[in-house]
C-alpha cells in the first residue's frame, strides 16, 4: 500500500509569490490533515478534511492560506502571497474515516520564503 | 487548549544503555496518545497508540506506557539505528487533530 505522498519536497520562493503544495493521501482514507512545523516549534495542526469537506480549519493562520480537496482525493494548500513567517515544513496526514485513530504522515514539503 | 511537554529535549546514549523519554500532557478528555518517530528530512512515522491509563505497548526495543498525566517511551538496549526524534501527540475526545510536543532527539553512539 502506497503511503502519503507530497509534492514538491522542497520549494524556495520570494516574499509575495504564490506557492501550491499537493498531498495525495493513502487510497481509501477519507480523512486528510495539514500540519506545519515552523523553525524551532512543534508541529501544529492547520486543517482537516473529511472527503471533500472542510471539517476543521481552526489552525489556518490567516486568509493567505487556501486549502482544497477536489473530489475527496488529493488536496492542495496554496499560500498567496507568501510571507517570510510562512517558512517551515508542511506535513500532510491521512486516516480512515471509520477508524479515526492513526494518522499516517507524508514526508513533508520544506518551504523557504526569502 | 491541549498541552504536551516532552523531556528531555535531547538524549545521548551509548549503545546498549537503556533510558526513558517522558511526555506530560493536559487534555480535556483523552481519546488517544500517539508516539511517532521522525528521522531527519522525513515525516513522522507511527509507533504506538495508547488509549487508557495502565496500557502498555511494545515494539522491538521500544515500550510505551500511559498514566493519567504522562506517558513514557522506554528504549531498551538501544542501537545506533534507534537514533531519531521521538514525538508524542494527544488527541482529545470529540476531536480529530493531534497536538504535538516538541520532541526528544535521541542519539545512540556505537
Amino acid at each position: 500500500e502506497a503511503g502519503v505522498t507530497q509534492f514538491p519536497s522542497h520549494s524556495v520562493i520570494e516574499k509575495g509569490q504564490t506557492v501550491t503544495l499537493r498531498c495525495d493521501p493513502i487510497s481509501g482514507h477519507d480523512n486528510l490533515y495539514w500540519y506545519r512545523r515552523v523553525m524551532g516549534k512543534e508541529i501544529k495542526f492547520l486543517l482537516h478534511f473529511v472527503k471533500e469537506s472542510k471539517q476543521d480549519e481552526s489552525g489556518m493562520p490567516n486568509n493567505r492560506f487556501l486549502a482544497e480537496r477536489t473530489g475527496g482525493t488529493y488536496s492542495t494548500l496554496k499560500v498567496q502571497p507568501a510571507e517570510l513567517e510562512d517558512s517551515g515544513v508542511y506535513f500532510c496526514a491521512s486516516s480512515r474515516y471509520q477508524l479515526v485513530e492513526t494518522q499516517y504522515f507524508g514526508p513533508g514539503t520544506r518551504l523557504l520564503v526569502l | 487548549e491541549d498541552q504536551v511537554t516532552q523531556s528531555p529535549e535531547a538524549l545521548r546514549l551509548q549503545e546498549g544503555e537503556s533510558s526513558s523519554l517522558n511526555c506530560s500532557y493536559t487534555v480535556s478528555g483523552l481519546r488517544g496518545l500517539f508516539w511517532y518517530r521522525q528521522d531527519p528530512g522525513k515525516g513522522p512515522e507511527f509507533l504506538f497508540t495508547l488509549y487508557s491509563a495502565g496500557e502498555e505497548k511494545e515494539k522491538e526495543r521500544l515500550k510505551a506506557t500511559l498514566t493519567k498525566k504522562e506517558s513514557f517511551l522506554h528504549i531498551t538496549a538501544p542501537k545506533p539505528e534507534d537514533s531519531a526524534t521521538y514525538l508524542c501527540a494527544v488527541q482529545a475526545r470529540g476531536d480529530y487533530k493531534l497536538s504535538f510536543g516538541a520532541g526528544t532527539t535521541v542519539t545512540v553512539r556505537a
